[in-house]
């Protein structure tokens, strides 16, 4: 089944204590991103990558990190998490279109995280 | 920078009846745009994608198009059930890049 997987789906944590949110997908896309969805302030994106070792930023990505070493996995690194990056974040993936932009984007289910 | 706006943010409608969402965006050099439908608590699923070429996309009850001169795209409910209710969102990406930028989405309610 295709699918893009997240782990955890849930997580309370303390600041400052480092934390790994990973992401894989089983589809051979070579478009992996990472978003925030926060009340009021809708999704918004967070980093982005069109393939191995190739990552970008998008509209939020200051307090992360990311990595690209495999096609299949992209993790989302809050090296010292703090109480604004309690959120609702999600993973998706899609192939690139030969003329630019993305496909079809498939998300996880989602990683709830409260940093306390 | 691409900004993408959904009005209205709710809607509730009876059963039977068909509708219409709307998104508009500010860059008119839109490589796709992409209707999502969100779940309460759940991820998003990909409803439609058009490509920068296209002008429109149809899915059983579902229509979006998309008018690139006016950034506008529209999507087009027929016949509303109660297993439509949902939060719908759209998206673009920015011109010449892969950033992706999302509206806030329309909460639908379809009453039975």
């Amino acid at each position: 089944e295709a699918q893009v997987t997240q782990n955890p789906r849930y997580l309370i944590t303390v600041t400052g204590k480092k934390l790994t949110v990973t992401c894989s997908q089983n589809m051979n896309h070579e478009y992996m991103s990472w978003y925030r969805q926060d009340p009021g302030l809708g999704l918004r994106q967070i980093y982005y990558s069109m393939n191995v070792e190739v990552t970008d930023k998008g509209d939020v990505p200051e307090g992360y990190k990311v990595s690209r070493k495999e096609k299949r996995n992209f993790p989302l690194i809050l090296e010292s998490p703090s109480p604004n990056q309690t959120s609702l974040y999600f993973c998706a993936s899609s192939l690139l279109r030969t003329g630019g932009g993305t496909g079809e984007l498939f998300f996880g289910e989602g990683s709830r995280l409260t940093v306390l | 920078k691409q900004e993408v706006t959904q009005i209205p943010a709710a809607l509730s409608v009876p059963e039977g009846e068909n509708l219409v969402l709307n998104c508009s965006f500010t860059d008119s050099a839109i490589y796709n745009l992409q209707w999502f439908r969100q779940d309460p608590g759940k991820g998003l699923t990909s409803l439609l994608l058009i490509q920068s070429s296209q002008r429109e996309q149809t899915s059983g009850r579902l229509n979006a198009s998309l008018d690139k001169s006016s950034g506008r795209s529209t999507l087009y409910i027929a016949a509303s059930q109660p297993g439509d209710s949902a939060t719908y969102l759209c998206a673009g990406s920015q011109g010449g890049s892969e950033k992706l930028v999302f509206g806030k989405g329309t909460k639908l309610t379809v009453n039975p």
